[in-house]
């Protein structure tokens, strides 16, 4: 069975950072590409980042609101995804989702979510 | 950057009812989109990809099909279950979503 469970959210006050994780089982994770689509509240789904698989590079892809400020990355060795998030803005609280690529063009599997709140 | 539109935003139906959504892209994607459906709270899940494959496991009442630049998911006898969000996604160059279709009872 595919799982994929993110960790890390919480309350952070703006300019602050945080780390979320993902470990995920039950597939490849080395042959996955996988990304972070997170949801603001009453929003609809943005995709946030992406890192592909060492067999084509392992290069990372970013959507423009977070790009230089948010990091993707993944230990194969672990099955776990990561995103560091830096410089936080009250825009970027939402609900973050680790989802992965498995073989076809679409986003196959996610995990439940993890909140992101971004207050003073 | 690609940009979608799903049309209409939000639409008002009844069990049994044929349900069609419409995604359209700002240029030409190969095939590469897919459809999501959303429940309240939950995690969005694959109903199809590469614009016509149903996922396994999907029932065969959503269909989809492409023109061209725009793409429709059809719901050929809508089902109590079947009340959510739909998302359209393409994944031709960084991956993008549609805004969103409201799928509620009438």
């Amino acid at each position: 069975e595919v799982q994929l469970v993110e960790s890390g959210g919480g309350l952070v006050k703006p300019g602050g950072s945080l780390r979320l994780s993902c470990a995920a089982s039950g597939f490849s994770f080395i042959n996955a590409w996988v990304s972070w689509v997170r949801q603001a509240p009453g929003k609809g789904l943005e995709w946030v980042g992406r890192v592909k698989s060492k067999a084509v590079g392992g290069t990372t892809d970013y959507a423009a609101p977070v790009k230089g400020r948010f990091t993707v990355s993944r230990d194969d060795s672990k099955n776990t995804l990561y995103l560091q998030l830096n410089s936080l803005k009250t825009e970027d609280t939402a609900v973050y989702y680790c989802t992965v690529e498995v073989g076809n063009p679409s986003f196959d599997y996610w995990g439940q979510g993890t909140l992101v709140t971004v207050s003073s | 950057d690609i940009q979608l539109t799903q049309s209409p935003s939000f639409l008002s139906a009844s069990v049994g009812d044929r349900v069609t959504i419409t995604c359209r892209a700002s240029q030409g994607i190969n095939s590469y989109l897919a459809w999501y459906q959303q429940k309240p709270g939950k995690a969005p899940k694959l109903l199809i990809y590469l614009a016509s494959i149903l996922q396994s496991g999907v029932p065969s009442r959503f269909s989809g099909s492409e023109s061209g630049t725009e793409f429709t998911l059809t719901i050929s006898s809508l089902q109590p279950e079947d009340f959510a969000t739909y998302y359209c996604q393409q994944l031709n160059s960084y991956p993008s979503f549609g805004p969103g279709t409201k799928v509620d009872i009438k």
